[in-house]
C-alpha cells in the first residue's frame, strides 16, 4: 500500500509552453502533498507544500505564478510550470503524507518527472 | 537551525568491500526522525530506514546497518560487502517533530554518490 505515482514520467516541451505534472496517491488519501526539484547531481529542493482545499505555501525562492500548484481532491495534486523555460528543465518529484492510526505521518515519494525544456 | 551534512561527495570502492556513508545532523528538537533513501540512477527515491530520536539502538537489516549516535549527532550507513547494483546516491534527511500540524517537511544533506565497481 502508499503508493504515488506521477505522470508524465518524462515530458519535453518547447520554450514558452506549459506543462502540467500530476501527483496521485493511490491507495490513500493525503491531504498534504510536497512537491521537490531535483537538478542533476545534486540534492532535493522542496518547492511547495500542497494543502487540499488551500493553497499551496511556497518556499522562499520559487515563484508562485509560474509554478502554479492545485491540490483539488484528497488524491490528486498537479504541478504546472508556465512559460518554461531551458533553466526549468529538471527532475520533480513529488510526496504525499499518509496519516496512520494515532495520527503518525508518513511520506511517500512518487518515482519523479523529467521535464526538458527546450 | 536544522542542517544535515554529508560530506562525503562521492565514494567508489571495489564490489565485496564494506562502506560506510556518513550523516550528520543539527536540530534544536528533542523529538525528530532521521532517514535515508537511496536513489538509484532511475531517480525514483527507495526508502531505506527511519530512526526516531528516542532510539539509539542500531539497526541491521541484511548488509545494510545504521549507527546513529545522538552524543556524535550522527546517523551513519554502512554496506557490508558492496555490490554494483548499491551503485546509487544515498541521501539522509530530518524531520523534525512527532508532527508538524500536517506538514513533515524533511531537510536533506547533499547525498553520497556511491559507485561499487566489479
Amino acid at each position: 500500500g502508499a503508493v504515488v505515482s506521477q505522470h508524465p514520467s518524462w515530458v519535453i516541451c518547447k520554450s514558452g509552453t506549459s506543462v502540467k505534472i500530476e501527483c496521485r496517491s493511490l491507495d490513500f488519501q493525503a491531504t498534504t502533498m510536497f512537491w521537490y526539484r531535483q537538478f542533476p547531481k545534486q540534492s532535493l529542493m522542496l518547492m511547495a507544500t500542497s494543502n487540499e482545499g488551500s493553497k499551496a505555501t511556497y518556499e522562499q525562492g520559487v515563484e508562485k505564478d509560474k509554478f502554479l500548484i492545485n491540490h483539488a481532491s484528497l488524491t490528486l495534486s498537479t504541478l504546472t510550470v508556465t512559460s518554461a523555460h531551458p533553466e526549468d528543465s529538471s527532475f520533480y518529484i513529488c510526496s504525499a503524507i499518509y496519516v496512520r492510526d494515532r495520527g503518525f505521518h508518513e511520506q511517500y515519494f512518487g518515482p519523479g518527472t523529467r521535464l526538458t525544456v527546450t | 537551525a536544522q542542517k544535515v551534512t554529508q560530506a562525503q561527495t562521492e565514494i567508489s570502492v571495489v564490489e565485496k568491500e564494506d562502506v560506510t556513508l556518513d550523516c550528520v545532523y543539527e536540530t534544536r528538537d528533542t523529538t525528530y526522525y532521521l532517514f535515508w533513501y537511496k536513489q538509484p540512477p532511475s531517480g525514483e527515491l527507495v526508502f531505506l530506514i527511519r530512526r526516531n530520536s528516542f532510539d539509539e539502538q542500531n539497526e541491521i537489516s541484511g548488509r545494510y546497518s545504521w549507527n546513529f549516535q545522538k552524543s556524535t549527532s550522527s546517523f551513519n550507513f554502512t554496506i557490508t560487502a558492496s555490490q554494483v547494483v548499491d551503485s546509487a546516491v544515498y541521501f539522509c534527511a530530518l524531520s523534525e517533530g512527532y508532527n508538524a500540524g500536517n506538514n513533515r517537511k524533511l531537510i536533506w544533506g547533499l547525498g553520497t554518490s556511491l559507485a561499487v565497481n566489479p
